[in-house]
Parts: structure tokens; sequence; C-alpha cells
């Protein structure tokens, strides 16, 4: 049993470069989230979704792309790399609401540390 | 709307120096209050789930409260161990999961 497990751990990219940020969880959570973390900033949620075949834009979803391939995968896109999006992303996936003790609660990836230049 | 202020941003403590973190917090329809512990390069780990006003929750040296407009955080007789970025969020009135989270306290506890 893994978790959330999130690919690459570091990648350095060129401005204007494209890729693509992969998590998978092996929990059988129904919902994911991509955040992002930056000094002084906190977590920012970018995307979530919920449901396998549903996407919703979170608090900063400029110039990322999402897809929710099947239950256990949620993929993050940058389609041409900007120096501002130099950051440490989290995946995390949420056990299904209402099921006692362990309902709402999130559990993250290790990250993956991102350097555009 | 929602918001989560944490304080202090640094804490440094001396074994055995117990102290406090604090949460506070403004949202509507609060579902849930979160604490995260986070070491340096790793993802945040869960601690604890608050769910109402007056509820406690214990683990090993840490003990978290909550109130209606804020939570804490206590440690106890801290150990280097302890060292790391400690994490607050909390999920409003929507199910659909989403957080919020607080910049974050990251105690030093020096042995």
């Amino acid at each position: 049993n893994a978790g959330v497990t999130q690919t690459p751990k570091f990648q350095v990219l060129k401005t204007g470069q494209s890729m693509t940020l992969q998590c998978a969880q092996d929990m059988n959570h129904n919902s994911m989230y991509w955040y992002r973390q930056d000094p002084g900033m906190g977590l920012r949620l970018i995307y979530y979704s919920a449901s396998e075949g549903t996407t919703d834009k979170g608090e900063v979803p400029n110039g990322y792309n999402v897809s929710r391939l099947n239950k256990r995968e949620f993929s993050l896109r940058l389609e041409s790399a900007a120096p501002s999006q130099t950051s440490v992303y989290f995946c995390a996936s949420r056990f299904p609401s209402g099921r006692g003790l362990a309902k709402n609660i999130q559990y993250f990836g290790a990250g993956t540390r991102l350097s555009v230049l | 709307e929602d918001q989560v202020t944490q304080s202090p941003e640094a804490l440094r403590l001396q074994e055995g120096e117990s102290s406090s973190l604090n949460c506070s917090y403004t949202v509507s329809g609060l579902r849930g209050l979160f604490w995260y512990r986070q070491d340096p390069g790793k993802g945040p780990e869960f601690l604890f789930t608050l769910y109402s006003a007056g509820e406690e929750k214990e683990k090993e040296r840490l003990k978290a409260t909550l109130t209606k407009k804020e939570s804490f955080l206590h440690i106890t007789a801290p150990k280097p161990e302890d060292s790391a970025t400690y994490l607050c969020a909390v999920q409003g009135s929507s199910n659909t999961g989403k957080l919020i989270f607080g910049q974050g306290t990251t105690l030093q506890v020096k042995p």
C-alpha cells in the first residue's frame, strides 16, 4: 500500500516548455487534489476532482490543466511553463466523506519540486 | 472569504519547554479543522482533525483543541524529533473537500 505516489520528484524546465506531473493513489479514494506550496504562502489549491469524471478549478488554476484519467490517477499539465510556476507541487486524495472517523482527511504525496528557468 | 492565519511563523524551544501554536480561522460552515506535520522535503502528514468547538485530540506529546474562532496545538515537553513545520487547514461548507491552509509554523526544538 503505497498511498499517494507522485512522479517525477524533481524537474527543471525552460520557460515555454511543457510537462505533465503524475499522481496515483491506491486507497480507492474518490476525490483528488493538486496544490502548490510557495514560501510564506502556504498550500494553495490549483485544481481538484471530487469524483472520477469531474474536475474543477481551485484558487490558482491559471496556466494549468488537469486530467482525471481514472479513479486512481490525476495528472497536472503545464502547457507553457513560466518562472512563476517554480514551486513544490503536492497531490492529495481524500477518503470518502461520511465514513466514520476517517471522514474528509486528505493524504498527501511526497511532492514534485519544479524549477522553471 | 474563508481564511486561516497561523502564529507564530517560527518557534524555537529547548527540549522539554512546553508551548502552543495558534491557528485562527474564519470559515462559513466549518466541516473540519485539520492539523498536519511537514518535515523538510516531504509531504504533509496528517495529525488530527477536529469537527466542533470544545473537541480535543491527543497524540503522544501533542494535543489539539478547537474553539469557534481558533485552534491550538499544544506541545508538552517537546523533543528534537518534534522539529517540523505544522500546518493548519479548514474545510468549509462545501462537500468537495477543499482545504484552506495557513502559512504554517516552523518549530525547532533544541536538545
